[in-house]
């Protein structure tokens, strides 16, 4: 079954820009995933689907700070101009084709 | 606009039932797959449960098999999940949630508010 890592925590200066790291496990590095955000105290909110091939379809509302792209098989979510309100849980979220939905460990953003 | 709105959850003891609910407003409902989704305190998301957009198919997680069901109502525009034989481990906040696509297997592409569910004697 595919599993996804992702650092347990990352931490950047306002204004400045971020990447955060979706790893899929060995012989997965095909597989697109979605990445999810959740601000403390709120519901998760979807922010993209990011192909293997860097291309990738934002959700509505997401501003233009947020892009990812792809490397074999790692994902990333880059966030520039950061901005108070982006620190946040961030998650990545694949599908196998069993069905079952995976999710990574998640990656909590401190914005300085 | 898009929203999927919940309702249930609470507190019960273990070995209780509890059924969760969620309306759908904003979007061709019986063109999504529609799944279940927990987080318990201090842990990551787990998938729970899906169930495909004519409500044909159905699959869950190993933790909840053989005890938790999803259904929806089309018509209605509704999701459930009932839950049965519950354990202490099912304590989580709850999040029904819609599929990009018609397809069981793809991204989660919007959240409802959540709900908190407390297993504990």
């Amino acid at each position: 079954q595919v599993v996804l890592t992702q650092s347990p925590s990352a931490s950047a200066s306002l204004g400045a820009s971020v990447n955060l790291t979706c790893t899929l496990s060995s012989g997965h590095s095909n597989y697109a995933i979605a990445w999810h955000q959740r601000q403390p105290e709120k519901a998760p909110r979807y922010l993209m689907k990011l192909n293997s091939d860097g291309s990738h379809t934002k959700g509505g509302g997401i501003p233009d700070r947020f892009s990812g792209s792809s490397s074999g098989g790692e994902r990333y979510l880059i966030i520039s101009s950061l901005q108070s309100e982006d620190e946040a849980d961030y998650y990545c979220q694949t599908w196998g084709p069993d069905i079952q939905k995976v999710f990574g460990g998640g990656t909590k953003l401190t914005v300085l | 606009e898009m929203q999927l709105l919940q309702s249930g959850g609470g507190l019960v003891q273990p070995g209780g039932s509890l059924r969760l609910s969620c309306a759908a407003f904003g979007f061709s409902f019986s063109s999504s797959a529609m799944s279940w989704v927990r987080q318990a305190p201090g842990k990551g998301p787990e998938w729970v449960s899906i169930i495909s957009g004519t409500g044909a198919r159905t699959y869950y997680a190993d933790s909840v098999k053989g005890r938790f069901i999803i259904s929806r109502d089309n018509l209605k525009g509704t999701l459930d999940l009932q839950m049965n034989s519950l354990r202490a481990d099912d304590t989580a906040e709850y999040f029904c949630a819609k599929g990009l696509t018609i397809s069981v297997a793809g991204a989660i592409d919007h959240w409802g508010q959540g709900t908190l569910v407390t297993v504990s004697s």
